[in-house]
């Protein structure tokens, strides 16, 4: 069971916008930064999103961040076939002191 | 080339014991915080084990305390785990990275640990 909460799937159609949750608590998301992570089919995970809502240099601007409270989001908009892949969201944990993830989204073009 | 990679991976017998290294190159290795991240088959990341610039700070998941030990030798720009009385459920692919949580984050591609008999 992951400290922060993911929704197992999500997908869409080419072109469609797509949304993928991660919620937590006070002590994660409520008081720290979120990061994204695209993993690709049987590659390594990579930064996608850091600092909540920043891309790193190289990430397309179709992908965005946001937190509100102890929730963060991942949106896709434009979807692309390349965009199928697994989604985690990560953030420091103040009272477990340690990292936390999310169980991470499979997200599917349909 | 900034690039991390992974060496050490393999197949050991339950209450075995295996090291990983990760080797750093085209970056100050020592200027960053260095993890491991597993995933076992199937499923999510798993922050194992965090280790400071200098190593003066380590952290570890409940699940490895004990048992497994993070280190790093910045002069060869490296990092290790040495991981002891490995159990069935340790089996993952383990990869180590830079700056989890930073703008500066760098994953290696990974070396897969499996644990059975």
């Amino acid at each position: 069971q992951s400290v922060l909460t993911q929704p197992p799937s999500a997908s869409g159609t080419p072109g469609q916008r797509v949304t993928i949750s991660c919620s937590g608590s006070s002590s994660n998301i409520g008081s720290n930064i979120v990061n994204w992570y695209q993993q690709l089919p049987g590659t390594a995970p990579k930064l996608l999103i850091y600092s909540s809502d920043q891309r790193p240099s190289g990430v397309p601007d179709r992908f965005s961040g946001s937190k509100s409270g102890t929730s963060a989001s991942l949106a896709i908009s434009g979807l692309q076939s390349e965009d199928e892949a697994h989604y985690h969201c990560a953030a420091w944990d103040g009272s477990l002191n340690a990292v936390v993830f999310g169980g991470g989204t499979k997200l599917t073009v349909l | 080339e900034v690039q991390l990679v992974e060496s050490g991976g393999g197949l050991v017998h339950p209450g075995g014991s295996l090291r990983l290294s990760c080797a750093a190159s085209g970056f100050t290795f020592s200027n960053y915080w260095a993890v491991w991240v597993r995933q076992a088959p199937g499923k999510g990341l798993e922050w194992v084990a965090s280790i400071k610039q200098d190593g003066s700070e380590k952290h570890y998941v409940d699940s490895v305390k004990g048992r497994f030990t993070i280190s790093r030798d910045n002069a060869k720009n490296s990092l290790f785990l040495q991981m002891n009385s490995l159990r069935a459920e340790d089996t993952a692919v383990y990869y180590c990275a830079r700056s989890l949580l930073a703008a500066t984050c760098l994953w290696g591609q990974g070396t897969l640990v499996t644990v059975s008999s």
